[in-house]
């Protein structure tokens, strides 16, 4: 079945610090690929995304490349700002329809940011 | 109104009561999507609407979750004999058609904070 594996938080960085959070998928058809955000007392919202193999979805300085080979959607960000912190949920989204699932979003347990001045 | 609506935004419940939870997603959106989020953890699909077709169930923890909507606006997430293990946030989504199969973004309410107590 489809899935999505990011890695484990909280993650605490220095403010300019270099963000790399892993993510890495499993699906059976050819899913697109997100990055969601959720502010501190805020609801979700979509940070980035790519459609197809290659392609790299980017969004206030942050970015993320669609590896089919390696099945990955890393999320990086190359200086963080005090305002960076929050919770990060990578998801897919599959194009096969398998068990009437099409369309909805696979999410993986979100990685927590703090980022300190 | 612009985004997803959900009412309540926070409901505290004793337990074996029933509550309803609603959701006016964006105009225009034929697929909706009910989500739950437990505390510290990610997030758990739980139904799909996607216009008149049969709706997919297959995230719905047990038959006490039922969720209806109204042609392609309102709908309501009931959960019968509340338990404590229901405390949650239930976010409803919506997008066009397909939602993410086809990379289109799926947009969150702020969702209905449940606590049974």
């Amino acid at each position: 079945g489809n899935s999505v594996t990011q890695m484990e938080g909280p993650v605490t960085l220095s403010e300019e610090a270099f963000l790399t959070i892993n993510c890495t998928y499993t699906a059976t058809g050819y899913p697109s690929l997100f990055w969601y955000v959720q502010y501190p007392g805020e609801g979700l919202q979509l940070l980035l995304k790519a459609t197809k193999a290659d392609d790299k979805g980017s969004n206030k300085g942050f970015e993320a490349t669609y590896r089919k080979e390696t099945t990955s959607f890393h999320l990086e960000k190359g200086s963080v700002q005090v305002s960076d912190s929050a919770v990060y949920f990578c998801a897919l989204s599959d194009h096969a329809n398998y068990g009437g699932s099409q369309g909805n979003l696979i999410f993986g347990k979100g990685t927590k940011l703090s980022v300190k001045p | 109104g612009a985004g997803v609506s959900q009412s309540p935004s926070n409901k505290v419940t004793e337990k074996g009561k029933d509550v309803e939870l609603r959701c006016d997603p964006i105009s225009g959106h034929t697929a909706l999507y009910w989500y739950r989020q437990r505390l510290g953890q990610g997030l758990e699909f739980l139904i799909y609407f996607q216009g008149n077709s049969a709706p997919d169930k297959s995230g719905l923890p047990s038959d006490r979750f039922s969720a209806e909507r109204t042609g392609e606006s309102v709908s309501t997430l009931t959960i019968q004999r509340t338990q404590q293990e229901d405390s949650a946030v239930y976010l409803c989504a919506s997008s066009f058609s397909s939602g993410g199969a086809s990379g289109n973004t799926i947009y969150f309410g702020e969702g209905s904070w449940l606590t049974v107590v």
